[in-house]
């Protein structure tokens, strides 16, 4: 089946940095990313479409200039949070589209201290 | 906006067969209706997929009705690795780009 990474599965930061988190689709191009972020015993929540070539498009209530997404080629979108603060901590999980099917990556844990 | 309604919880012991329903009253003529399973702190893991009617594969079966406003999920005699979060998914259009909302999804509870 197909494949799909994040980098890193975990990451702690210090509050007022950046930190960028890659999604690979390892055995197949995906022109259509997305990325989600997800609390503790609660669903998904779609924050925004990345297009390869073109910009991402957000959720409504989504800051685009906190979370820069960025999907450079056919296998790699990026999630760049900027300035993070602890209420950011959060688990990130993108998932590649591959025909009608979301292959999903296996997620990154964020702390923000 | 969610596009499906599932149960929030089910529970269900060993060996079982357990069935998850999904209601996806707007569903688009084109859209597939897909399942997903989820442990915690991992990403969601595909099941099925199916369009209409009946579907079955290693794992699970799928049967959606003809008028494709509802599906369910089978998984027949359940173990406890099963307990997880089931979502089901359909395509969402109605903002021009093609995505998927999801729902609450169904905590399910394998016992002993």
């Amino acid at each position: 089946g197909a494949v799909v990474s994040q980098h890193p599965s975990w990451v702690i930061c210090k509050s007022g940095t950046s930190v960028k988190i890659e999604c690979r689709s390892l055995d197949f191009q995906a022109t259509t990313m997305f990325w989600y972020r997800q609390f503790p015993k609660q669903s998904l929540m779609l924050m925004a479409t990345s297009n390869e070539g073109s910009k991402a498009t957000y959720e409504q209530g989504v800051e685009k200039d906190k979370f820069l997404i960025n999907h450079a080629s056919l296998t790699l979108s990026t999630l760049t949070v900027t300035s993070a603060h602890p209420e950011d901590s959060s688990f990130y999980i993108c998932s590649a589209l591959r025909g009608r099917e979301q292959y999903f990556g296996p997620g990154t844990r964020l702390t923000v201290t | 906006l969610a596009k499906t309604t599932q149960p929030i919880s089910m529970d269900s012991y060993e060996g079982q067969e357990v069935n998850i329903t999904c209601s996806h009253n707007n569903i688009a003529t084109n859209d597939y209706i897909t399942w997903y399973q989820q442990f915690p702190s991992q990403g969601p893991r595909f099941i099925i997929q199916g369009y209409k009617t009946k579907v079955t594969n290693e794992v699970a079966s799928l049967f959606i009705p003809a008028d494709r406003k509802s599906s369910t999920l089978s998984l027949p005699r359940v173990s406890l690795s099963d307990t997880a979060v089931y979502y089901c998914l359909v395509g969402d259009l109605t903002s021009g780009t093609y995505k998927y909302i999801f729902g609450t999804g169904t905590r399910l509870k394998v016992l002993a």
